[in-house]
């Protein structure tokens, strides 16, 4: 079964310029998560997709973070303008509906420097 | 707030000895609470999972035990190894009808050492 595929790996940009990462889950499954993961913390959850449709972005940045998933697959989270506390690393992840104790999926992620 | 904390940021350990990773939580509806690998530049990997209704799993040399009482659970390697050498994050999960939702503590780094 292939993984969680993520692109760029890297990504060096300048504060106030906008970028996009692309995420593709693994077949068939329906729900999709965003993590970022500062350095020396922990991944903090951005949103959670079930299909195209978003069932909690709470803690997703909206003046400046969006997120979508159009046709139900591949998802694009974009930051616009990128502020220097935005470097991290972000973080795909897949799962199927209603697992609790199995644990999803990640990708490789995206690692943001913002300068 | 942070609702899931790891205190140690860093273990270290000999091979063949026991490796004993702590986490605190303070929300009492997590529903089940997971402990992940990683290693420098990949994803997290998921090792272990426990639900919050039982107090102890154990699959092959890793046991994750829970106190509820106190919001405490831990993770036990026996024995250790140097592959376990990693940062090894706790997470908790509140489920709804898409998936789960993680949240993660802080980490600890595990070196084992030969």
């Amino acid at each position: 079964e292939a993984g969680v595929a993520q692109s760029p790996r890297y990504k060096i940009i300048e504060k106030r310029q906008s970028v996009a990462f692309w995420c593709n889950p693994i077949s068939g499954h329906a729900t999709l998560y965003w993590y970022q993961q500062i350095l020396g913390q922990g991944p903090k959850l951005l949103i959670q997709f079930q299909n195209n449709g978003v069932v909690d972005d709470s803690q997703l940045p909206k003046d400046r973070f969006s997120a979508e998933r159009l046709k139900g697959v591949d998802s694009t989270l974009k930051i616009q303008p990128a502020k220097l506390e935005d470097s991290a690393v972000y973080l795909c992840a897949s799962s199927y509906p209603g697992q609790g104790d199995y644990g999803y999926t990640f990708g490789s992620g995206t690692r943001l420097t913002v300068v | 707030d942070q609702q899931v904390k790891q205190n140690s940021p860093s273990l270290s350990v000999q091979e063949g000895r026991i490796s004993i990773l702590n986490c605190d939580y303070t929300n009492s509806m997590f529903d089940y609470f997971l402990w992940y690998k990683k290693y420098p530049a990949e994803g997290p990997t998921f090792l272990i999972s426990i639900s919050s209704i039982k107090d102890k799993n154990e699959d092959g040399r890793f046991t994750v035990f829970l106190n509820k009482s106190a919001k405490h659970l831990s993770l036990h390697i026996v024995p250790s190894q140097p592959g376990d050498s990693a940062v090894y994050f706790c997470a908790a999960s509140l489920t709804n009808n898409a998936g789960n939702m993680l949240t993660f503590g802080g980490g600890t780094r595990l070196m084992v050492k030969p």
